[in-house]
């Protein structure tokens, strides 16, 4: 099946630094690709779409000037936290859609904001 | 909006037990898709089913869709612990490939 990579896995950070998470599909385009965050054992939340070349879609409640995405290429999109909190912990993962509406997931980075 | 109910929330059983995990829409749905989350990974994707009345059958898992494309089931004949994981069902949300995602069913399997 198709691959999804994203990097880093893991990153603690102090709190007002801002982090950068990269999304890749490996051996496939992605024009879109969708932003989730997972709180521990709970379902995952879309936070935002990424379109290749356009403006990324947020869902509701989710700030955008906080939650930075680029979608500059057909393989790459990047989430930037913006000032991190450690209210913004939390599991990221990205996906993309393939052929039939299959989501292909990254690997998901941990993010703990001290 | 859009949205499905997942049942149960949580689910433990002995090794060779059976499991079933639901999931309900008020809306008629175009197409359901199953994932499998393992502790400490990602989704995976199993199965998407897109038919009214439709059962599909993986290895141990039986996939079924509704005659009336309202609800979905995941079926796990005879557990092994190797099934451990949060079971999530996901429809799309027009036709932009943005899935909307039940809250997933977390099984846990004694030996």
């Amino acid at each position: 099946g198709a691959v999804v990579s994203q990097h880093p896995s893991r990153v603690i950070c102090k709190s007002g630094t801002s982090v950068k998470i990269e999304c890749r599909s490996l051996d496939f385009q992605a024009t879109t690709m969708f932003w989730y965050r997972q709180f521990p054992k709970k379902s995952l939340m879309l936070m935002a779409t990424s379109n290749e070349g356009s403006k990324a879609t947020y869902e509701q409640g989710v700030e955008k000037d906080k939650f930075l995405i680029n979608h500059a290429s057909l393989t790459l999109s990047t989430l930037t936290v913006t000032s991190a909190h450690p209210e913004d912990s939390s599991f990221y993962i990205c996906s993309a859609p393939l052929g039939n509406n299959e989501q292909f997931f990254g690997p998901g980075t941990r993010l703990t904001v001290l | 909006g859009q949205q499905v109910m997942q049942i149960p929330q949580y689910q433990h059983v002995q090794e060779g037990e059976d499991f079933t995990t639901y999931c309900n829409s008020s809306t008629t749905l175009s197409n359901i898709q199953w994932y499998k989350q393992r502790p400490g990974g990602h989704p995976v994707f199993l199965i998407q089913l897109v038919k009214s009345g439709e059962v599909k059958k993986q290895k141990r898992l039986t996939f079924q869709f509704g005659e009336a494309k309202k609800n979905s089931s995941l079926h796990i004949t005879a557990t092994q612990t190797t099934d451990v994981g949060t079971y999530f069902c996901a429809v799309n949300a027009g036709n932009n490939r943005k899935l909307i995602w039940g809250l997933g069913t977390s099984l846990a399997v004694n030996p």
